[in-house]
């Protein structure tokens, strides 16, 4: 079983649709969660990040965390075709920096 | 500009030929980290380094050696590389207690032949 699994996708909504990605993870003890977001070619860049249970919401973007279903989702409200990348949903089991585990990511494409 | 840079950018090399991907932030951070991107496999880490002159592995340290001497450097050696280490490497940093709010820098490919 892996670590943080992730649907690749691709997964495909109309603009101005909400997006919906989902990731779970194996390690019960984990305590910090992330969503990267990253562009063909280009490097990872951190969109939200997320500690306890519940919503937290930035913007377009809302994490959902439920560490008793061991389950993260990210949100993306009015998705714009400049959403359409990879998102890579992390995981750590502590709240410092320490060893990162990535989802191999769900690929996003909206639509005109 | 705060930034992670990566040296260099793109590199095809032979089987055994030992080299250095460098990596370097100018954002007093503490904590640095190599990954290797793969297709199908994602990003996996191979060893982070919590500030000078501690460093520990990742989930795929083999054939990889890193060091930790100044706080703003973490190069990445490759003793003698294998065509199973082609890949794509991103260097990343982060102040301690921010978890994986990681800064990545651009990412260097790799051949091996």
């Amino acid at each position: 079983q892996k670590e943080v699994e992730q649907n690749s996708g691709p997964l495909s909504v109309p603009e101005g649709a909400i997006a919906s990605l989902n990731c779970t993870y194996s390690d019960r003890g984990s305590q910090s969660f992330f969503w990267y977001r990253q562009y063909s070619g280009k490097s990872p860049e951190l969109i939200m990040f997320i500690y306890s249970n519940g919503d937290k919401e930035d913007g377009r973007f809302t994490a959902q965390l439920n560490k008793a279903s061991q389950y993260v989702s990210l949100l993306i409200r009015d998705s714009q075709p400049s959403d359409s990348a990879t998102y890579l949903c992390a995981v750590a089991v502590r709240r410092t920096a320490s060893k990162l585990t990535f989802g191999t990511g769900t690929r996003l494409q909206v639509t005109l | 500009e705060a930034q992670v840079t990566q040296n260099p950018r793109y590199l095809i090399t032979v089987t055994g030929k030992k080299l250095t991907v460098t990596c370097s932030q100018n954002m007093n951070h503490e904590y640095m980290s190599w990954y290797r991107q793969d297709p199908g496999l994602g990003l996996r880490q191979i060893y982070y380094s919590m500030n000078v002159e501690v460093t520990d592995k990742g989930d795929v340290p083999e054939g990889y050696k890193v060091s930790r001497k100044e706080k703003r450097n973490f190069p990445l050696i490759l003793e003698s590389p294998s065509p199973n280490q082609t890949s794509l490497y991103f260097c990343a940093s982060a102040p301690t207690g921010t978890g994986g709010s990681q800064y990545f820098g651009p990412g260097t490919r790799l051949t091996v032949t």
